[in-house]
């Protein structure tokens, strides 16, 4: 079964825009919620991580946003360039190393 | 530098003919785990391994085995790979204390089973 919903799948905007990616999760166990970042040929990064404790976190243009109650997160990318072009994975995680990831989100940011 | 790398990258084989996948870490790390990545699903895991000498299967372990010896390696092994294991493979390692889920990819494994 899927236990991290992600969408959407792709996404296209225009330099400048800001592109919003959203995860669900089902397990309330998860506490450790990661953005990993994959370009082409590349094996996929962190880009930026949050626990539930917080609602939001910003790290430069990329800020998450987490609703605990809903079960979502999602992930803002401020200003966006055409070097952030890449694949988007969101990811939940618990105490045992373990991670569930999404099916990713293809961004393009033309230029 | 810290690192995870695997070997090869690329790799062309035939089915039935057995075969392995390296992969290492630099980083001290005590989990390690093998996913794969296909289109449109996105990154399932394969296997893990929490230390030296456990190992535990993951989401799609069908038709893959892994040994963890030595706690800078953790191999994949295709013992009679098939088509359908044609994919991108990814090794990943991760630390332990306030980032202990963070995880570290390698630069990833594409087989083609023919």
């Amino acid at each position: 079964q899927q236990q991290v919903k992600q969408s959407p799948q792709s996404l296209i905007v225009q330099k400048g825009g800001i592109p919003i990616i959203n995860c669900a999760y089902e397990n309330t166990a998860f506490d450790y919620f990661p953005w990993y970042q994959q370009f082409p040929g590349k094996g996929p990064a962190l880009l930026i991580a949050i626990r539930p404790d917080v609602s939001e976190k910003k790290e430069g243009r990329f800020t998450i946003s987490f609703n605990k109650s809903a079960k979502q997160f999602s992930l803002h990318i401020m200003d966006s360039q055409p070097g952030d072009s890449a694949t988007y994975f969101c990811a939940s995680g618990g105490s045992n190393y373990k991670l569930t990831f999404g099916k990713g989100t293809l961004l393009t940011v033309n230029p | 530098e810290a690192q995870v790398t695997q070997n090869p990258r690329y790799l062309i084989t035939v089915t039935g003919k057995k075969l392995t996948v390296t992969c290492s870490q630099n980083m001290n790390h005590e989990y390690m785990s093998w996913y794969r990545q296909d289109p449109g699903l996105g990154l399932r895991q394969i296997y893990y391994s929490m230390n030296v000498e456990v190992t535990d299967k993951g989401d799609v372990p069908e038709g893959y085995k892994v040994s963890r010896k030595e706690k800078r390696n953790f191999p994949l092994i295709l013992e009679s790979p098939s088509p359908n294991q044609t994919s991108l493979y990814f090794c990943a390692s991760g630390g332990t204390g306030s980032s202990y889920n963070e995880q570290f990819f390698g630069p990833g494994t594409r087989l083609t089973v023919l």
